[in-house]
């Protein structure tokens, strides 16, 4: 799986939005861009994915650069339950029988 | 949603002792399941990929005749933490995927916390 870059902390206020960067700059062009996230003490959740168009969903959105070599995921107004680690993570649909590789993350803190 | 249910969720130990965790999909067949390791700051490590009815992949470093994993139907897959040391403390945490569709999403249990004394 490419490599993929985040900061290691983020902070933000409540019902402010966040943007949460991901540098990808070695994608393949079959690769695509997934976002999980980690609460405390809990396993990861799903959170969006995409290939190349921006995506929303209920949880978030997804901006892909033109040149796909970074994204940002988008909570639009962040909440104290948006407090978790954010992981970006890049996988070829070939590979989507495989385990997730999971990198660092950005740990992301929500203040009131 | 699919639901990944795990048991328990939380367990205490003497060193020595051998410990199960169990790892389920709720609502749907998962032909694919993975165990995870997370240890205090750190990120998830996968230790290991079970297909149903044969015998699990594991990833280098981690030991086969240590962890013990079985995944006997499409819904149930163990981890068994055998002669457990304070050093395998961690987080265990399973994923399970359909191995369906293009878009194969994993979803993943919401963790075993192990504490070896």
């Amino acid at each position: 799986d490419a490599k993929t870059t985040q900061p290691n902390s983020m902070e933000s206020n409540e019902e402010e939005p966040v943007h949460l960067p991901c540098n990808h700059s070695t994608i393949s062009g079959t690769d695509y861009i997934h976002w999980y996230r980690q609460l405390p003490s809990q396993g990861p959740e799903y959170v969006i994915h995409g290939l190349t168009s921006n995506v929303n969903n209920r949880m978030a959105s997804l901006a892909i650069a033109e040149d796909r070599k970074s994204s940002t995921l988008i909570l639009h107004r962040a909440t104290l339950r948006d407090a978790a680690v954010y992981y970006c993570i890049l996988r070829d649909l070939a590979d989507s029988g495989y385990a997730l590789n999971f990198g660092k993350g950005t740990s992301l803190l929500v203040t009131p | 949603g699919a639901v990944v249910s795990q048991h328990p969720s939380w367990v205490i130990c003497k060193s020595g002792t051998s410990v199960k965790i169990e790892c389920r999909s709720l609502d749907f067949q998962a032909t694919t399941m993975f165990w995870y390791r997370q240890f205090p700051k750190q990120s998830l490590m996968l230790m290991a990929t079970s297909n149903e009815g044969s015998k699990a992949t594991y990833e280098q470093g981690v030991e086969k005749d240590k962890f013990l994993i079985n995944h006997a139907s499409l819904t149930l897959s163990t981890l068994t933490v055998t002669s457990a040391h304070p050093e395998d403390s961690s987080f265990y945490i399973c994923s399970a995927s359909t191995g369906a569709g293009q878009y194969n999403e994993q979803f993943f249990g919401p963790g075993t916390r192990l504490t070896v004394l």
